[in-house]
């Protein structure tokens, strides 16, 4: 079956400018997260959605930063007036719904979108 | 702040011989502790998990082990396999598993 797919693969873009990154799940897949990894760096949360639920934005690192999941299904994140420090690599994950302390809900990763802002 | 720290950027083993990555965290809340590999331009894929109440869990070629008390854990392969060079990531969560804290990673090279 088809993995969690995200468009654009590459995006070169210039500061100040408005970008959408588009993040397709799994399907059957309630659950949804965005991630982004920085040079030498880890994975960092960005925000989850699950079902109907609002949104888990904690992890958002600006109110430049707001991501929509429409019909439960796709995704995306869009970051306004971008900056050179949004470089990165932006991955999408999903997941079935988390069941607390059943055991591990495994979150399945697309490619990613790597990002340069200019 | 990290909270999941992998201090060894990279690491360098001999096919067949043993792989073992480290990874140190601080927070005691967590409950699941996870690796994920990552190969060149792809996302990071699941390999192995452990819940806070085990100190070891087996998967094949690939065991976790947990030091609660030490707030260690660490990944074994044996025997390392060329296709085993990768990327892998350290992470942790919650009961409910929806925020995985990561590590920043370990390079794993497999000489044949």
């Amino acid at each position: 079956g088809a993995g969690v797919s995200q468009s654009p693969s590459n995006k070169v873009t210039e500061k100040g400018k408005d970008v959408e990154l588009r993040c397709d799940p799994i399907s059957g897949h309630t659950a949804l997260y965005w991630y982004r990894q920085s040079l030498g760096q880890g994975l960092e949360f960005l925000i989850y959605f699950q079902g109907n639920s609002a949104p888990d934005k904690s992890g958002l690192p600006s109110d430049r930063f707001s991501a929509e999941r429409t019909g439960g299904s796709v995704s995306t994140l869009t970051i306004q007036r971008t900056q050179q420090e949004d470089s990165a690599v932006y991955l999408c994950a999903s997941s079935l719904a988390p069941l607390a302390g059943l055991s591990y809900n495994e979150q399945f990763f697309g490619p990613g979108t790597r990002l340069t802002v200019l | 702040d990290q909270q999941v720290k992998q201090n060894s950027p990279s690491l360098s083993v001999q096919e067949g011989r043993i792989s073992i990555l480290n990874c140190d965290y601080t927070n005691s809340m967590f409950d699941y502790f996870l690796w994920y590999k990552k190969y060149p331009a792809e996302g990071p894929t699941f390999l192995i998990s452990i819940s806070s109440i085990k100190d070891k869990n087996e998967d094949g070629r690939f065991t976790v082990f947990l030091n609660k008390s030490a707030k260690h854990l660490s990944l074994h392969i044996v025997p390392s396999q060329p296709g085993d060079s990768a990327v892998y990531f350290c992470a942790a969560s919650d009961l409910y598993g929806n925020k995985l804290v990561f590590g920043a990673g370990t390079i794993l090279r497999v000489k044949s």
